[in-house]
């Protein structure tokens, strides 16, 4: 099975600008989750889509978005850039939703976008 | 929300050594993950473990639920081990939002 892919790899743009990230889940996985990585914050959570639908966010600015296809992929959505959106983007993909609560979730990440904002 | 405290935060280690990460979390958890962060920034699964003990090769993880704690073995570690680990937890209340610690940064010399 092929793993989680992430594009593009590597994203420099400048304050201001927006972006867009695309995430591809394992195949049959219905769930896409995304993170945020810096060494200031560490790993933190943005957002999750489950078939189609935002089902959890974290606690981040409006600026940040997504949306989920059909077919599972998932897109993530930066607006008005600022210097502390630079970060590793990280998607995960889970066959499950994150409110299946006691069900076993299981994540598998992609291998990240790099974003420099300058 | 729920706290993900890691430790040590940076090891150091002679190929060939044992070490044990460990993994504090506050509340109680349905789920729990350790990762491998390789130096590209990959994040490698490399347990699922919400409760009892695993092993893969030279490593094992060990989660006692009720204790709120879970530990990584690595046996006998090679330089590839270096990066660094992180576990992640999922509370098993409320938004369910995974959680992850600062990690365990590892560097093994040769």
């Amino acid at each position: 099975k092929a793993g989680v892919t992430q594009t593009p790899r590597y994203l420099i743009k400048t304050r201001g600008q927006q972006v867009t990230l695309s995430c591809s889940p394992i195949s049959g996985h219905r769930s896409v989750s995304w993170y945020q990585q810096t060494p200031g914050q560490g790993l933190q959570f943005l957002f999750e889509y489950f078939s189609e639908t935002q089902r959890n966010k974290g606690n981040f600015p409006g600026r940040f978005s997504g949306r989920q296809f059909s077919n599972s992929r998932s897109e993530m959505n930066v607006s008005t850039l600022e210097l502390g959106d630079s970060a590793l983007y990280l998607c995960a993909s889970s066959s499950l939703g994150l409110a299946s609560g006691g069900l076993s979730y299981e994540q598998y990440f992609g291998p990240g976008t790099r974003l420099t904002v300058t | 929300g729920i706290q993900v405290e890691q430790s040590p935060p940076d090891l150091i280690l002679q190929e060939g050594a044992n070490s044990t990460l460990r993994c504090n979390f506050s509340d109680s958890v349905n789920n729990l993950q350790w990762f491998h962060q390789n130096p590209w920034g990959q994040l490698i699964n490399l347990f699922y473990i919400p409760s009892g003990t695993k092993q893969n090769g030279r490593l094992s993880a060990t989660t006692v639920a009720t204790e709120r704690y879970s530990l990584l073995y690595i046996s006998s570690s090679q330089t590839t081990d270096s990066g660094v680990y992180f576990c992640a937890v999922q509370p098993s209340g409320g938004s369910y939002i995974p959680t992850f610690g600062r990690g365990t940064s590892l560097i093994v010399h040769p």
